[in-house]
């Protein structure tokens, strides 16, 4: 299977702060990353989709302004949470799929555990 | 946000034990997914079904696609205590994408 990272796996980050997330494809290139929510003991709602070389496209509810996208390469997207308060703390995982290949499996990184205090 | 109905919500099985799992929606999907997630972690990949009908398996796990494309089966056969977890289906929202929603979970619980 591909192959995801994320980066950090832990972060701690104080109210008002910007914290940023970066997921990475390692063995294959990905136009396309998403990005995930998910609180304690629930499901994964999807947050937005990174596109390789142009905007998100957020899912609705989602603040763009709070979190910002950015797919500046084939392999790497970041999610930032700007100005964090502690209810944005949550888990948030990306996931992708390589390009040329014959299924659509999503891959997930490990995911990220925000706590901002 | 959308999700997709998954039951049962939690289950205690005795290891050795047979499990069930289903996931239904009221759309149509072209292709279904399962996943595990342990604590803290992202979920695993265990099954990838791409047809209608199709029956697919990997080790002890076997996944259908059902019939009517709006819904799904995962079967574990003589659990173990490692198949401890959260197992989530995944509907691919947007044929030909990387694109999915995740059932609500089934929370397995294995007693040796």
């Amino acid at each position: 299977g591909a192959v995801v990272s994320q980066h950090p796996s832990r972060v701690i980050c104080k109210s008002g702060t910007s914290v940023k997330i970066e997921c990475r494809s390692l063995d294959f290139q990905a136009t396309t990353m998403f990005w995930y929510r998910q609180f304690p003991k629930k499901s994964l709602m999807l947050m937005a989709t990174s596109n390789e070389g142009s905007k998100a496209t957020y899912e609705q509810g989602v603040e763009k302004d709070k979190f910002l996208i950015n797919h500046a390469s084939l392999t790497l997207s970041t999610l930032t949470v700007t100005s964090a308060h502690p209810e944005d703390s949550s888990f948030y995982i990306c996931s992708a799929g390589g390009t040329g290949r014959v299924g659509t499996e999503a891959f997930f990184g490990q995911g990220t555990r925000l706590t901002v205090v | 946000g959308q999700q997709l109905n998954q039951s049962p919500q939690s289950m205690f099985i005795q290891e050795g034990e047979d499990v069930s799992m289903n996931c239904t929606s009221s759309s149509i999907f072209n292709t279904w997914l399962w996943y595990k997630q342990d604590p803290g972690e992202g979920p695993v990949l265990l099954i990838a079904l791409y047809k209608a009908g199709e029956l697919t398996s990997n080790g002890r796990l076997t996944a259908q696609f059902g019939i009517t494309r709006k819904d799904s089966f995962l079967n574990i056969s003589a659990s173990i205590p490692s198949d401890v977890g959260i197992y989530f289906c995944a509907g691919q929202l947007t044929s030909g994408t990387y694109k999915y929603i995740f059932g609500t979970g089934t929370r397995l619980k294995v007693l040796a």
